[in-house]
Formats: structure tokens, C-alpha cells, sequence
């Protein structure tokens, strides 16, 4: 299952509301993660299931979506939050990640 | 505190082998799924493969059928990667991630990776 991510790179200030997308290329029904990866460090799980919040993950991240589109919404974005977010589907082997969307400061 | 700690990557030549290790601690690791993802530098997550919590099933990416072995200890508490036949294509950081079942089998822990060099 191939995932495509939208856009590949954003800008944005802090405060701002930004959406990033991932679309699939068949039904996953929910089974959709969403990761954060800082520079030199592990990624870190945000969502699962499309839209269940990790224990931890501040509520200002949001997932929705299921079937083939989805989204990953950050409310009110904080100088933490620029890094690079992957989705992933875990419907079917072999898991496959988006190629990834950095988010950087404007 | 739950953590995954890999070691075993390096330098190593076009066509030789390496045998990396995820150290577990914090959580039964016998009750967990783990997986081997890798990252080529200033590249995107690369799932590599999967064992279950009982030693099988296991699964692997086409591109490392027949070369790679995941294997897991769970007196030890670890999970094993051997890599042979390698290739300057997989040159990258390999982490292993912990599998969350319960929660869309979602990676939920991830180690902090240990870089494999490929080259002559």
C-alpha cells in the first residue's frame, strides 16, 4: 500500500493552525499512524488509529479520516512542534510510511 | 522506564555481514511484537522487518528477503537483526520499534537507532 503525503514542506509561524495530509492508495479503514521526528532523534508516535491521541501527545495535534484520506492538524503550533511527521498504514504487511512532511518556521 | 537501546552497526564492506542488537528494558518484552525500521540518511522511515511476540511469524521487506534475519532472545530481553550479502544501498540508521497491538499496531517506542555504513 503506497502513502502520499501533502505537502512534502510547510511554513508556518508559531500560533498558526496547519493540516498536513496523507492519502493512500487503498482503503486502510482507520489503521493510521501519525509520527514525529525531530533532527538526530527517534520518531515518536502522535496518533494511532486515525484519530486516538498517544498518552503525552499535547491536544493541540488532532487526526481524522478513514478509507484512503486523512489528516494530521496541529491547532496552535508551538516552537516544538517544527519537525518532520510521517504517517503510516499498520492495515496490511508491509507497514508503509508517507515520504514525510517537514514543517519548518516561516 | 521503558527504553529500547540498539548497538552492533559500523562500517563494513560491499558483501559482508553485521549482526545489530535491541537491548529491551522497562516492559515484558515477551508480551510485545518488535520490528526493525531503518532511515537512510536525510531520507524517510523504511519499515525493514517484524517477529511476534512468539518467535513467528515473522516478516520481511522485499529488499532484504533471503539476506537479513530477525530473531529475538526473550531471556535475554532482546531482538536481534543479522545482515549479510549487504549492500551501499542499505546504509542507514536501523531502529527497533515496539509494536502496540492493542492500539492499531502502532510503533509506540523506538530506540535511538545505530547507524550501518556500507562501503569499500
Amino acid at each position: 500500500i503506497h502513502m502520499t503525503q501533502s505537502p512534502s514542506s510547510l511554513s508556518a509561524s508559531v500560533g498558526d493552525r496547519v493540516t498536513i495530509t496523507c492519502r493512500a492508495s487503498q482503503s486502510i479503514t482507520t489503521y493510521l499512524n501519525w509520527y514525529q521526528q525531530k533532527p538526530g532523534k527517534a520518531p515518536k508516535l502522535l496518533i494511532y488509529g486515525a484519530s486516538s491521541l498517544q498518552i503525552g501527545v499535547p491536544s493541540r495535534f488532532s487526526g481524522s479520516g478513514s478509507g484512503t484520506d486523512f489528516a494530521l492538524s496541529i491547532s496552535s503550533l508551538q516552537p516544538e512542534d517544527f519537525a518532520t511527521y510521517y504517517c503510516q498504514q499498520s492495515y496490511s504487511t508491509p507497514p508503509t510510511f508517507g515520504q514525510g512532511t517537514k514543517l519548518e518556521v516561516k | 522506564e521503558v527504553q529500547l537501546v540498539e548497538s552492533g552497526g559500523g562500517l563494513v564492506q560491499p558483501g559482508g555481514s553485521l549482526r545489530l542488537s535491541c537491548a529491551a528494558s522497562g516492559f515484558i518484552f515477551s508480551g510485545y511484537e518488535m520490528n526493525w525500521v531503518r532511515q537512510a540518511p536525510g531520507k524517510g522511515l523504511e519499515w525493514v522487518a517484524y517477529i511476534s511476540n512468539g518467535g513467528s511469524p515473522i516478516y520481511y521487506a522485499d529488499f532484504v528477503k533471503g539476506r537479513f534475519t530477525i530473531s529475538r532472545d526473550s531471556a535475554k530481553s532482546s531482538l536481534y537483526l543479522q545482515m549479510n550479502s549487504l549492500r551501499a544501498e542499505d546504509t542507514a540508521l536501523y531502529y527497533c520499534a515496539r509494536t502496540e497491538a492493542g492500539n492499531y499496531d502502532a510503533l509506540d517506542v523506538w530506540g535511538q537507532g545505530t547507524m550501518v555504513t556500507v562501503s569499500s
